[in-house]
């Protein structure tokens, strides 16, 4: 089985500053995507960015970028420029790219982002 | 296009009831997903589906019946309502194929057992 950790429970940044939120997992398969999703007050699940096992190049999406660590089963999230509306849970997931848990996500316990003016 | 809708968005139940949480998506996805959202867990899932008349457990499928008659229907009942049961109740899906891996999520249920 699958596990994702997310050591930090919560974290702050000032407004337009750069912030990185941590995660790391645990599998034995070698090919699989990892995602990062936001979710703000609203409670809507909104997939940030998704990175695939097989590519050694970063996902970058505008402000937000990964570093995607293979051997180490890291996959860290930095957040550029941060803005107001970038205050949310944050959660890290993986999800195997075949097999019968194909479309399942495992997700972290999460990472409370809160952004300051 | 409303994509994925949840109904109710919040319940309040009783210890004992059974209760049916309703997903509705107008895309046509294959993959259909229940998730539970419990603080310090994230989200776990709870049961999957890959078309309509397949299911496949969860994490956490104790307590919980699905079915899928129509592609676009996949409701979650809670058979005897326990209040460990009690949290967000978020509704997913995802498309066949190489897109799998994008899914979707609807508004959820916040539901409260008693």
């Amino acid at each position: 089985a699958q596990t994702v950790t997310q050591s930090q429970p919560e974290m702050s940044v000032q407004e337009a500053e750069t912030v990185t939120l941590s995660c790391t997992y645990d599998t034995s398969e070698s090919n699989y995507y990892l995602f990062w999703y936001k979710q703000p007050p609203s409670r809507q699940m909104i997939l940030v960015i998704r990175q695939e096992a097989y590519k050694q190049q970063n996902a970058t999406e505008n402000r937000f970028s990964v570093n995607f660590q293979k051997a180490a089963k890291s996959f860290s999230l930095k957040i550029s420029d941060s803005q107001l509306g970038d205050t949310a849970m944050y959660f890290c997931a993986f999800m195997r790219a075949g097999g019968t848990s194909y479309g399942k996500l495992t997700f972290g316990q999460g990472t409370i982002l809160t952004v300051h003016p | 296009d409303a994509g994925i809708t949840q109904s109710p968005r919040y319940k309040i139940t009783e210890t004992g009831r059974q209760v049916t949480l309703m997903c509705h998506q107008t895309w046509s996805h294959s993959y259909m997903f229940w998730y539970r959202q419990d603080l310090g867990h994230g989200l776990r899932l709870i049961y999957y589906s890959a078309a309509a008349d397949i299911t496949d457990k969860g994490e956490v499928p104790d307590g919980y019946v699905v079915s899928r008659s129509k592609t676009e229907n996949f409701p979650l009942t809670l058979e005897s309502a326990t209040r460990s049961q009690t949290s967000v109740y978020f509704c997913g899906t995802g498309t066949s194929g190489r897109k799998v891996h994008e899914q979707y999520f609807g508004p959820g249920t916040r539901l409260t057992v008693t």
